[in-house]
């Protein structure tokens, strides 16, 4: 069984940093490009970013373009998003996602249950 | 950016009636549609991609159509615990991919 638990939300202020870690298992990580995902209070979804299997391209949404970074650790089975230079709208639930198999890589096949960062002074 | 646009925002019905959600995107997207279940408290599920193909958890009272720009998800005969937040999303050329607002499936 796919088994993906966020941790590292919490409360910071604007301007600070927080790095979020997704653990992976029931899965052989090192095959899956990994993405994250995430939903304001209330919120609809947005996606974020996403990695591919090795690490070796990234992309971003434009509205976290340069704050935001995705890396991965395989033999860990660990995904990270390190979040920079934060803003009160950055304020969320993030969201880990697995990928789907081979050319369905940027499917977002299987959903961790998030981890709450929250934004404010 | 690729836009898309849901309708209606919210949809009143009762268990046993069928549910039409509409999705509409800015510009063509082929087939590269996916959509997406989310009760409250919840992560999301997937339910439809490729516009109409169902992962095999899936009941097959879900089911996806279109291409272009404009996608259906239908649910044939809803169930209790069908009554969620519904997303599209496309999924087309790379990423970054973009969502719907959303369509609430609310109880009658």
């Amino acid at each position: 069984e796919v088994q993906l638990v966020e941790s590292g939300g919490g409360l910071v202020q604007p301007g600070g940093s927080l790095r979020l870690s997704c653990a992976a298992s029931g899965f052989n990580f090192n095959y899956f490009a990994m993405h994250w995902v995430r939903q304001a209070p209330g919120k609809g979804l947005e996606f974020v970013g996403s990695i591919t299997t090795n690490g070796g391209s990234t992309y971003y949404a434009d509205s976290v373009q340069g704050r935001l970074s995705i890396s991965r650790d395989n033999p860990k089975n660990t995904l990270y998003l390190q979040m920079r230079s934060l803003r009160t709208e950055d304020t969320a639930v993030y969201y880990c996602v697995k990928g789907g198999s081979g050319t369905k890589w940027d499917l977002l096949e299987d959903w961790g249950q998030g981890t709450l960062v929250t934004v404010s002074s | 950016e690729i836009v898309l646009t849901q309708s209606p925002a919210t949809l009143s019905l009762s268990p046993g009636e069928r549910a039409t959600l509409s999705c509409r995107a800015s510009q063509s997207i082929s087939n590269s549609l996916v959509w997406f279940q989310q009760k409250p408290g919840q992560a999301p599920r997937l339910l439809i991609y490729d516009a109409s193909i169902r992962p095999i958890d899936i009941p097959a009272r879900f089911s996806g159509s279109g291409s272009g720009t404009d996608f259906t998800l239908t649910i044939s005969s809803l169930e209790p615990e069908d009554f969620a937040v519904y997303y599209c999303q496309q999924s087309y050329n790379r990423p970054p991919y973009t969502f719907g607002q959303g369509t609430r499936l609310e109880i009658k």
